[in-house]
């Protein structure tokens, strides 16, 4: 499959476990962000976004915090599946960048059987 | 199925030799998108299109150019392909640009330039 993992931190977790994968945004006037799901050998596909107006939307098993005070974002994953084994990241849009996305590095998640 | 097909999946050449990187969508999108992906970085976008040659720089367009002749294709060419252009490329669309959910992205091209 496609490499883009390297350098980028690496969670390791139980199947049935929770998982939480955070990132820190950089632009504290960003007022929509998104977080992708990439697998291996697949383009990235959407899997739930907030807008800065929330602190928190749940999603089917996928749950998105926003602390805008230290502008962190978190995904928490529900019982973790092997079919969840993916890399992770943000995305955030700048209110002064216009209507375009800027992209986190990522967090590759790796789940254990 | 509705989708962005992106060819070659894989590709290995020269540097110096032209090539283009086709990019087709069938959802009647009238924004695409050109993104590399490096090790350890985020997407990057290269360039962006809002409809049929209406076409702009993104992020890191040096050394690429693109077209939009036709809605559906967003083909991406290397004139004079150099070793630093060695990465894993995304074509994306949407319906118009801010609609992110609905924003698809390609397989991806992997592209090694030696």
């Amino acid at each position: 499959g496609e490499s883009v993992g390297l350098h980028l931190p690496t969670l390791s977790v139980q199947e049935g476990d929770n998982s939480i994968i955070n990132c820190a945004y950089s632009n504290s006037a960003s007022d929509y962000f998104i977080w992708y799901k990439q697998e291996s050998g697949k383009g990235p596909q959407f899997i739930i976004d907030i807008r800065s107006n929330m602190d928190k939307r749940q999603g089917q098993r996928v749950t998105v915090l926003l602390n805008k005070t230290v502008k962190h974002l978190s995904l928490q994953i529900a019982a973790t599946q092997p079919g969840d084994s993916a890399v992770y990241f943000c995305a955030e849009i700048p209110i002064e960048y216009g209507n375009k996305l800027v992209f986190g590095a990522g967090t590759i998640l790796r789940v254990k059987s | 199925e509705a989708q962005v097909t992106q060819n070659p999946r894989y590709l290995i050449t020269v540097t110096g030799k032209k090539l283009t990187v086709t990019c087709s969508q069938n959802m009647n999108h009238e924004y695409m998108s050109w993104y590399r992906q490096d090790p350890g970085l985020g997407l990057r976008q290269i360039y962006y299109s809002m409809n049929v040659e209406v076409t702009d720089k993104g992020d890191v367009p040096e050394g690429y150019k693109v077209s939009r002749k036709e809605k559906r294709n967003f083909p991406l060419i290397l004139e004079s392909p150099s070793p630093n252009q060695t990465s894993l490329y995304f074509c994306a669309s949407s319906l118009v640009r801010g609609l992110w959910d609905g924003y698809t992205f390609g397989s991806g091209t992997r592209l090694t330039v030696v």
